[in-house]
C-alpha cells in the first residue's frame, strides 16, 4: 500500500514563526500536493509539484512556499505564520503515470494552530 | 474555474440506504471520484468512475453518472455507523491542469443507530 506520512499530527505555533510541514511518500510518486482543509470550504490546493525541484502554484499560494529537493519529500513552509493559517493541512501524492486515472493518496493530516 | 457542488449534510438511519449527490461543471471531466474522510484522518479513495460509464457497483457502493446533467451520486446500501464520515466528490478534467483534482466541499454523513 502507498504510504504518505506527515511528520506531525498536531502543531501549535506562534504568530510570526517560520513553520515547516513535512511530507514523505514511499511509492516513488512523481506528483505531490499540499491542500488545506477548512470547515465549509472543503479542500483548497496550495501548491503542487510534478517533479523534483519543480513546483506550481495552486489556488491559494499566498503566504506559503514549498520545497522538493528529493522525490519522496515535499515540504510546505509558512515563512511567517498568521492566525488565518490555522487549518488542517493535507499532503497527497500520485504516480505521475500520465494516465488520466491518477489516484491521489493522502496523508493523515497536520492540524496547525497559530496563536 | 471548474466547480464541484455537494450538499453539506446528510443524516440516515442505520440499515437504510444513503445517497450522496454531486454536480460538476467541467464538461471535459474524464474521471470522477468519491473519497471518504473519517474523523481526524486523511482522505481515502472509495471508488471512481470513468466518464463514459453510467454506473459502477462495488459491494455496498453504487456510483451513478449522468454526464448530460453533470450529476454524480454515491449510494451506500445498508448504511452502518462505520460509514459516518465526510464524503468528497472530485473530478479530473482532460486539460493542462489534469494533474489536479477539483474537490467538492464534502458531505458529512451521520448515521443514526
Amino acid at each position: 500500500d502507498v504510504k504518505v506520512t506527515q511528520s506531525s499530527r498536531y502543531l501549535v505555533k506562534r504568530t510570526g514563526e517560520k513553520v515547516f510541514l513535512e511530507c514523505v511518500q514511499d511509492m516513488d510518486h512523481e506528483n505531490m500536493f499540499w491542500y488545506r482543509q477548512d470547515p465549509g470550504l472543503g479542500l483548497r490546493l496550495i501548491y503542487f509539484s510534478y517533479d523534483v525541484k519543480m513546483k506550481e502554484k495552486g489556488d491559494i499560494p499566498e503566504g506559503y512556499s514549498v520545497s522538493r529537493e528529493k522525490k519522496e519529500r515535499f515540504s510546505l513552509i509558512l515563512e511567517s505564520a498568521s492566525t488565518n493559517q490555522t487549518s488542517m493541512y493535507l499532503c497527497a501524492s500520485s504516480s505521475g503515470s500520465r494516465t488520466l486515472n491518477e489516484k491521489l493518496f493522502f496523508g493523515s493530516g497536520t492540524q496547525l494552530s497559530v496563536l | 474555474g471548474e466547480d464541484v457542488e455537494q450538499s453539506l449534510f446528510l443524516s440516515v438511519r442505520e440499515g437504510d440506504s444513503s445517497v450522496i449527490n454531486c454536480t460538476y461543471t467541467d464538461s471535459s471531466s474524464t474521471y470522477l471520484y468519491w473519497y471518504k474522510q473519517e474523523p481526524g484522518a486523511g482522505l481515502q479513495l472509495l471508488t471512481y468512475i470513468f466518464s463514459n460509464m453510467d454506473m459502477k457497483q462495488d459491494q455496498r457502493l453504487t456510483v451513478l453518472l449522468n454526464k448530460k446533467d453533470k450529476h454524480l451520486s454515491l449510494r451506500i446500501a445498508d448504511t452502518q455507523t462505520g460509514d459516518s464520515a465526510i464524503y468528497f466528490c472530485a473530478e479530473r478534467g482532460s486539460g493542462a491542469g489534469s494533474y489536479q483534482l477539483t474537490f467538492g466541499k464534502g458531505t458529512k454523513l451521520s448515521v443514526i443507530p
